[in-house]
């Protein structure tokens, strides 16, 4: 059973600050990963998507993916109050797409004026 | 922008009762999806559907039925309902590899 797991749990950044988190697979298998937001109360929304190695930066959001660790990370600069929300890793393997997507457990950020 | 709509939005049950979950998509989606989303556990995927009259087995189906009766809408059933049920539950639709849009949500309690 494919698992995702995320760091940190929880993680307080000051506004105008860089936030870090981090996503890894267990599963070999993996191949996509992707990152969604979910402001309390509402639903996910897609902030990113990558699948292949290196790095892809829209605006102050940049994600890496190390294929080999099956490892991703997201980094946010200059950290709004507007960011502050729970952010989801999804993974799933090659040829599936999304009919074999799982998603992490999240890391809450919260970001303090 | 994808539209998806759930019903009810909130719903409280008894232990044992019967519960639909309804779901629609405006977005010409073959895909969708019911998940529950409990803390510590993130979105778990329950069942989903790639057209109409089609339903796969998610990773926690068990005590759950679903039926996507036309492209559009896509139905989640609990025929007896148990404590362990309740959570707040995401219908989802998507093409293959695109993106998913996630409904707006309904938490269920059962009592």
């Amino acid at each position: 059973q494919q698992k995702v797991q995320q760091s940190p749990e929880s993680l307080i950044v000051p506004e105008g600050g860089m936030a870090s988190l981090n996503c890894t697979s267990s599963d070999r298998n993996v191949d996509y990963f992707w990152w969604y937001r979910q402001h309390s109360g509402k639903s996910p929304k897609m902030l990113m998507s990558i699948f292949s190695n290196g790095e892809k930066e829209e605006g102050r959001f940049t994600v890496h993916l190390n294929k080999a660790s099956l490892h991703t990370s997201l980094h946010i600069r200059d950290s709004q109050p507007s960011d502050s929300a729970l952010y989801l890793c999804a993974a799933s393997p090659a040829n599936y797409g999304n009919e074999k997507i799982t998603f992490g457990a999240g890391t809450k950020l919260t970001i303090k004026p | 922008e994808a539209a998806v709509t759930q019903s009810p939005r909130n719903k409280v049950t008894v232990t044992g009762g019967n519960v639909t979950l309804s779901c629609r998509q405006t977005n010409s989606h073959n895909y969708m999806y019911w998940y529950r989303q409990d803390t510590g556990h993130g979105l778990r995927l329950i069942h989903y559907s790639y057209g109409a009259g089609n339903l796969q087995i998610g990773d926690v189906p068990d005590g759950y039925k679903a039926t996507r009766t036309t492209q559009e809408d896509f139905f989640l059933l609990l025929e007896l309902a148990s404590p362990s049920q309740t959570s707040l539950y995401f219908c989802a639709s998507s093409d293959d590899w695109d993106e998913q849009y996630f409904g707006p949500g309904t938490r269920l309690t059962v009592l």
